[in-house]
């Protein structure tokens, strides 16, 4: 059963389409994330939620779009896509890090490839 | 944000020891060290974090500087399944899970 699972996996479309990419945890965790890794593959976050509420918003284009319905679901709407939108979106979950005991660590998905032509 | 610094690639046998330093010399106080690794095709995962004494787990082991301005994370003994990007991060207590990925060190594992 995986963790924290997201699809699709990979989505090619053409530039000014909406598209969505979904993301969903079973490890009954508060906190979800976007984060996005481009073609140099440095990985950057996007936005956090926690318990359905927005608590990271890192200066992303308004175009970008996090909804959390639920505290295991957090989907990721792109509207009027771009070129430089094309990269590998990865979503994660985790429970809260106060520094002792539990490492508070993330658990990403295996990614969803967007390719934008 | 504290920053860390890693080499960009290192090479082992496969059954060797591998030592992955990093430095982060404008630590604070609060940052803990954590490190995680990509494999290919795959999104990042855990591997170990610690604060100012030497860890071990099931992974790997974190040998912390006494100064904290650097750390060595140790894989005691490389498989192949072992390459990877491996990451090296300062995380703060009570972060909000930001984490600051810099390029990593790509781990290659030769037969």
């Amino acid at each position: 059963d995986t963790a924290v699972s997201q699809t699709p996996k990979y989505l090619v479309t053409q530039m000014g389409n909406d598209k969505s990419i979904k993301c969903e945890q079973n490890l009954g965790h508060d906190t979800m994330y976007w984060y996005k890794q481009d073609s140099k593959k440095f990985l950057k976050i996007m936005f956090s939620y926690n318990n359905k509420e927005l608590i990271i918003n890192e200066t992303v284009p308004n175009r970008f779009s996090p909804k959390s319905p639920d505290k295991a679901h957090l989907n990721l709407h792109i509207n009027s896509l771009e070129l430089g939108d094309s990269a590998v979106y990865f979503c994660a979950s985790s429970v809260p890090f106060w520094g002792q005991g539990s490492a508070g660590e993330l658990f990403f998905g295996e990614g969803s490839r967007l390719t934008v032509l | 944000d504290a920053k860390t610094t890693q080499p960009n690639s290192m090479e082992s046998n496969e059954e060797e020891p591998v030592h992955l330093p990093c430095n982060h010399s404008t630590i604070s106080g609060t940052d803990y060290i954590h490190w995680y690794r990509q494999l290919p095709s795959q999104g990042p995962e855990y591997v170990i974090h610690g604060l100012t004494s030497n860890v071990n787990n099931r992974m790997a082991s974190l040998a912390i500087a006494e100064d904290r301005k650097s750390s060595t994370l140790i894989l005691h003994r490389a498989t192949l399944r072992d390459a990877a990007v491996y990451y090296c991060i300062l995380r703060p207590r009570s972060n909000t899970g930001k984490l600051i990925f810099g390029q990593g060190t790509t781990l290659q594992v030769k037969p």
